[in-house]
């Protein structure tokens, strides 16, 4: 069974990048897509961006501006850096896989929590 | 962006009672829908996708219906377990956009 598991700082410091690892174990991190799906507390889910296995990434237009993915399919992982942080970014920031075929998501990390603030 | 609402934003049921929540899309999405399941300080579940194909191991007693802007999802005999916040995706263009959610409490 396919397991997520993020990593990264809990805290951030405004105007700084937010820097989060998703780790893949129990199946290959080819030939799939993988989400960053991010949720302030107390509110609803936002999807922020995808990548491919292969480095072909999309990312939502309200935060395109700021926000880069990589992977690395030697270690199984895949990163979100998100740049320019304000207190609006604090959220549980969740990696998830999509489905083989389409795009809702089937596998999901547990979640951590970023909290931008001086 | 395709705007997604989910209707109510509150629920109270009892344990047995008959729970049906609605979500609406701002243009049609066919049946590009997923519901999830999520507890506190828990990751979303996936229930349903594709409006009404129930996810493998979720119980029968959920299901999923509706196409074009107007999508629900029923729980036929909420059990104690099913009390959480359930959300509604759509998967039909990009960006992929969730409602805001349902809280179905205890009554």
């Amino acid at each position: 069974q396919v397991q997520l598991q993020e990593s990264g700082p809990g805290l951030v410091k405004p105007s700084e990048t937010l820097s989060l690892t998703c780790t893949v174990s129990g199946g290959s991190i080819s030939d799939y897509y993988w989400s960053w799906i991010r949720q302030p507390p107390g509110k609803g889910l936002e999807w922020v961006a995808y990548i491919y296995s292969s480095g072909s990434t999309n990312y939502n237009p309200s935060l395109k501006s700021r926000v880069a993915m990589s992977v690395d399919t030697s270690n199984n992982q895949f990163s979100l850096n998100l740049r320019s942080v304000t207190a609006a970014d604090t959220a549980v920031y969740y990696c998830a896989r999509r489905h083989s075929s389409t795009w809702y998501f089937d596998h999901w990390g547990q979640g951590t929590l970023v909290t931008v603030s001086s | 962006d395709i705007q997604m609402t989910q209707s109510p934003s509150t629920l109270s049921a009892s344990v047995g009672d008959r729970v049906t929540i609605t979500c609406r899309a701002s243009q049609s999405i066919s049946s590009w829908l997923a519901w999830y399941q999520q507890k506190p300080g828990k990751a979303p579940k996936l229930l349903i996708y594709k409006a009404s194909s129930l996810e493998s191991g979720v119980p029968s007693r959920f299901s999923g219906s509706g196409s074009g802007t107007e999508f629900t999802l029923t729980i036929s005999s909420p059990q104690p377990d099913d009390f959480a916040t359930y959300y509604c995706q759509q998967y039909n263009s990009y960006p992929w956009t969730f409602g805001q959610g349902t809280k179905v409490e205890i009554k």
